[in-house]
């Protein structure tokens, strides 16, 4: 099993530009989530989705959307990106019924650049 | 509002000894779970340890442990025998029960390192 993997590893966006990150999970897992991580700031989370077709507003959802149109992925979209989007993004999955402890699963993070 | 709070901006051990990260939370929620993970330099989340609120013990998982301290909201995870790749970043986390959608508030953050 790859876990939980995200596409493209780097990026550097120029101020206005729009792209995509993608976030894959191949444990059949219902939930997902969408972090962003700044120096100092521990994570925060952006958008989630608790099943296909599903998704909701974290803490910073501004300038950013999500679309989970397979169980198995999760994308954010930024649509015309800004320097303070400049962050490390982590996707996460989880599965409701894992048991007692029921961490969240993370990918290695996408580390995103907006000039 | 739950929120986490960790005091420890930067932490220094000696390496072979014992070194304990802090972490404080505040919720109104009764059942709610905590949890650890490291950061390593290479940027990955790495889940280390997990405590109910109802649990009586406290978590243990190798050398990691969970001193929890329900009255205090406390969390606080002890590190024993530091090694030389325990130097990392360690966060705090926390979700609340009642939330379905198993949310995780996270610290700021603390960074470890260790000396040889």
């Amino acid at each position: 099993n790859a876990g939980v993997t995200q596409t493209p590893k780097f990026r550097v966006l120029k101020t206005g530009q729009s792209m995509t990150l993608l976030c894959a999970q191949d444990m059949n897992h219902e939930y997902m989530y969408w972090y962003r991580q700044d120096p100092g700031m521990g994570l925060r989370l952006i958008h989630y989705s608790v099943g296909e077709g599903t998704t909701a507003k974290g803490e910073v959802p501004d300038g950013y959307n999500v679309s989970r149109l397979k169980k198995q992925n999760f994308l954010l979209g930024l649509e015309s990106a800004a320097p303070s989007q400049t962050s490390v993004y982590f996707c996460a999955s989880k599965d409701p019924g894992q048991g007692i402890i029921d961490e969240q699963f993370f990918g290695p993070g996408t580390r995103l650049t907006v000039l | 509002a739950q929120k986490i709070t960790q005091t420890q901006p930067g932490m220094f051990v000696q390496e072979k000894e014992a070194v304990t990260l802090d972490c404080t939370y505040d919720t109104s929620d009764q059942s709610y779970g905590l949890f650890w993970y490291k950061q390593p330099s290479s940027g990955e989340m790495i889940f280390l340890i997990y405590q109910g609120s109802y649990d009586e013990q406290n978590a243990t998982e190798g050398r990691y442990s969970l001193n929890f301290q329900k009255a205090r909201k406390s969390a606080n995870l002890v590190i024993s025998a530091s090694q030389l790749g325990d130097s990392a970043m360690y966060f705090c986390a926390m979700r609340e029960g009642r939330d379905s959608s198993y949310k995780l508030i996270f610290g700021s953050g603390t960074r470890l390192l260790v000396r040889p």
